[in-house]
């Protein structure tokens, strides 16, 4: 069974450009969430999708969007990229049912972002 | 405060050896879950263990296990028979509230393990 899957790998922008960093989930998954990890903040929560619909958002600003497709497959966008905005930006999927079942996040090996 | 804890600078292990990582945790919800990740230098979170607030047992997957605490507010985890391919990045993580409709974990600052031959 294939992992997270994360495109591109490496990615260089510059200031004021605009990036989408897609992922794809494990086949069965209907569940992704999007983490920013940088040195100085360690792992942030940025958003996470169910079934098309964003279910839960983390402290970033409107810069920072997202969606999903029919298919669970996500997109991360990020307008107007600043500096600070260099990070590794982690998928997660997990087949979460129910209350009890689908506890465990997989992850993908990430899209190192810099922003020059 | 700080809802995960990971305060250990470097860890060092001896090959074949047992290591115990600590991760205290903060929060007033009776329900969370409570989990352990590796990154290595690849980038990729691996996930390692899970346990639950109302486990009544600590979680075990292979060689890893976790000392759960309860009223100490501590998950440690605890890698038998270390091994080379365990030095790595490891981070304590937590989701606040019952499964299903919440999946944000909010992760600690992460420990560097590093095994010697």
């Amino acid at each position: 069974k294939a992992g997270v899957t994360q495109t591109p790998r490496y990615l260089i922008k510059t200031r004021g450009q605009q990036v989408t960093l897609s992922c794809s989930p494990i086949s069965g998954h209907r569940s992704v969430s999007w983490y920013q990890q940088t040195p100085g903040q360690g792992l942030q929560f940025l958003f996470e999708y169910f079934s098309e619909t964003q279910r839960n958002k983390g402290n970033f600003p409107g810069r920072f969007s997202g969606r999903q497709f029919s298919n669970s497959r996500s997109e991360m966008n990020v307008s107007t990229l600043e500096l600070g905005d260099s990070a590794l930006y982690l998928c997660a999927s997990s087949n979460r049912q129910g209350a009890l079942e689908g506890e465990k996040l997989f992850f993908g090996s990430g899209t190192q972002l810099s922003v020059l | 405060a700080q809802k995960i804890t990971q305060t250990q600078p470097g860890m060092f292990v001896q090959e074949k050896e047992a290591v115990t990582l600590d991760c205290t945790y903060d929060t007033s919800d009776p329900s969370y879950g409570l989990f352990w990740y590796k990154q290595p230098s690849s980038g990729e979170m691996i996930f390692l263990i899970y346990q639950g607030s109302y486990d009544q047992q600590n979680a075990t997957e292979g060689r890893y296990s976790l000392n759960f605490q309860k009223a100490r507010k501590s998950a440690n985890l605890v890698i038998s028979a270390s091994q080379l391919g365990d030095s790595a990045m490891y981070f304590c993580a937590m989701r606040e509230g019952a499964g299903g409709a919440n999946s944000k974990l909010t992760f600690g600052k992460g420990i560097t393990l590093s095994v010697r031959p």
